[in-house]
């Protein structure tokens, strides 16, 4: 079955640390991969997508970076936190579905505090 | 760029029917209507989609006008449980960005 796995569930970091979160999807091959994040009482926001290995389109500027080291792994980044990166980032996958249409399937999501 | 609008909130008696509007006038024939919907703090959950029938599954049934111009999502028998933010989206077949507008709040009261 097709699954897809988001870790950790929450993490709180100090201003200036890195990050790293990572994404790995199961049960499907040439997924497009997304990152959202979503501020307090906001709605979803686009930050990247991906469409295959190696290729990342940034959707906002902003103080994070993106990586698709696998066809089933995406990693979001930051050399350097800010208090404004602080959301709810989910990770998405979706992949053309054999009945019409594209499937799409999120993560549960991290919790991101910068302190 | 969602290409769909919907009211920001509405909300309905626990044991009625929510009909939850959507307007995507500039769809296009390749385009499917997704519904969505996220309960807080949690990851948007798949309801249905269509692409010009009416569909029906055991969460939702989706009509959508001859026009393709609009569609309703109804939840036939809602109960406190499905108060969350519901999003209505166009999507193509082929690497179709998966975009998000606002939604549109559901509160179902007892």
């Amino acid at each position: 079955s097709q699954t897809i796995h988001q870790w950790p569930a929450t993490l709180v970091q100090p201003v200036g640390s890195p990050l790293s979160l990572e994404c790995t999807v199961e049960g499907t091959s040439n997924p497009n991969l997304y990152w959202y994040r979503q501020a307090a009482g906001r709605g979803l926001q686009l930050l990247f997508y991906s469409v295959g290995i190696g290729q990342i389109s940034s959707e906002v500027p902003q103080n994070l970076s993106a990586s698709r080291p696998q066809d089933r792994q995406f990693i979001l980044s930051s050399k350097k936190l800010l208090l404004s990166d602080s959301g709810f980032y989910l990770c998405a996958w979706s992949v053309r579905s054999k009945f019409g249409g594209t499937e799409a399937f999120f993560g549960q999501g991290t919790r991101l505090t910068v302190v | 760029d969602a290409k769909t609008t919907q009211p920001t909130s509405m909300d309905c008696a626990e044991g009625r029917a929510a009909n939850l509007p959507c307007n995507h006038s500039t769809i296009s024939g390749n385009e499917y209507v997704y519904w969505y919907r996220q309960i807080h703090s949690q990851g948007p959950q798949y309801i249905i989609h269509g692409l010009k029938n009416n569909e029906t599954n055991e969460m939702a049934s989706l009509i959508i006008t001859e026009d393709r111009k609009s569609s309703t999502l109804i939840l036939p028998h809602a109960t406190l449980r499905d108060t969350a933010v519901y999003y209505c989206i166009v999507l193509t077949g082929a690497n179709s960005k998966l975009t998000f507008g606002k939604g549109i709040t559901l509160s179902v009261r007892p």
